[in-house]
């Protein structure tokens, strides 16, 4: 069966600091893969989407970005970290329509 | 752009009401619909789904949504609420222009009493 990570699980950075977030899938091949930020009251923002590697697409223009070095990882990135980024960021796959989502990482920006 | 609307924030009912959200998306083409549920401290999963057919779908822990291509809506429904269904609930739609993404509503925030 297939499942999804998401590390860190919780986060605390210095405002100007760098970001990583990573996410893996195992148990399927050449998935879609999707970052999300959600907000209290504001649902799901989709961010990034990738539909192979190498191939990112970016929803909102924004502070932050995303690499897919291999099949099924997905990294979400930023050079220098702005207080509005923080959040829960949830990772997502689908092979078809439906999605299926990680845990989440809550980042908190100080 | 496409978009979804979850016409409730928050509502508070107590056990054994019946429940009804509201969900209305903008757009005049085929679409693919869900719900999706996150209970406190797990992660989002999918509540039910709408691909075609009959439109009236039914979903785990005895929900249902009705698909009203008319009034573009997808409402969910439950006949009686348990404490267990305290939780966020999310509609979705994906467009078939745009078959790698789904958008979603900003999420009611269902709180059962018991």
């Amino acid at each position: 069966s297939q499942t999804i990570h998401q590390w860190p699980a919780t986060l605390v950075q210095p405002v100007g600091s760098p970001l990583s977030l990573e996410c893996t899938v195992e148990g399927t091949s050449n998935p879609n893969l999707y970052w999300y930020r959600q907000a209290a009251g504001r649902g799901l923002q989709l961010l990034f989407y990738s539909v192979g590697i190498g191939q990112i697409s970016s929803e909102v223009p924004q502070n932050l970005s995303a690499s897919r070095p291999q099949d099924r990882q997905f990294i979400l990135s930023s050079k220098k970290l702005l207080l509005s980024d923080s959040g829960f960021y949830l990772c997502a796959w689908s092979k078809a329509v439906e999605q299926f989502f990680g845990p989440g990482t809550r980042l908190t920006v100080l | 752009a496409q978009s979804v609307s979850q016409h409730n924030h928050h509502v508070i009912l107590s056990e054994a009401a019946s429940l009804e959200l509201g969900c209305n998306y903008s757009y005049g083409g085929t679409v693919n619909l869900f719900w999706y549920v996150q209970y406190p401290g797990q992660h989002l999963q999918l509540l039910l789904k709408y691909f075609s057919g009959d439109p009236l779908v039914k979903g785990i822990k005895g929900f249902e949504a009705e698909f009203i291509k008319s009034k573009f809506s997808f409402n969910l429904r439950k006949p009686s609420v348990q404490w267990s269904d305290t939780a966020e609930y999310f509609c979705a739609v994906n467009v078939y222009s745009s078959a790698s993404k789904i958008i979603f509503g900003s999420g009611t925030r269902l709180s059962i009493r018991p």
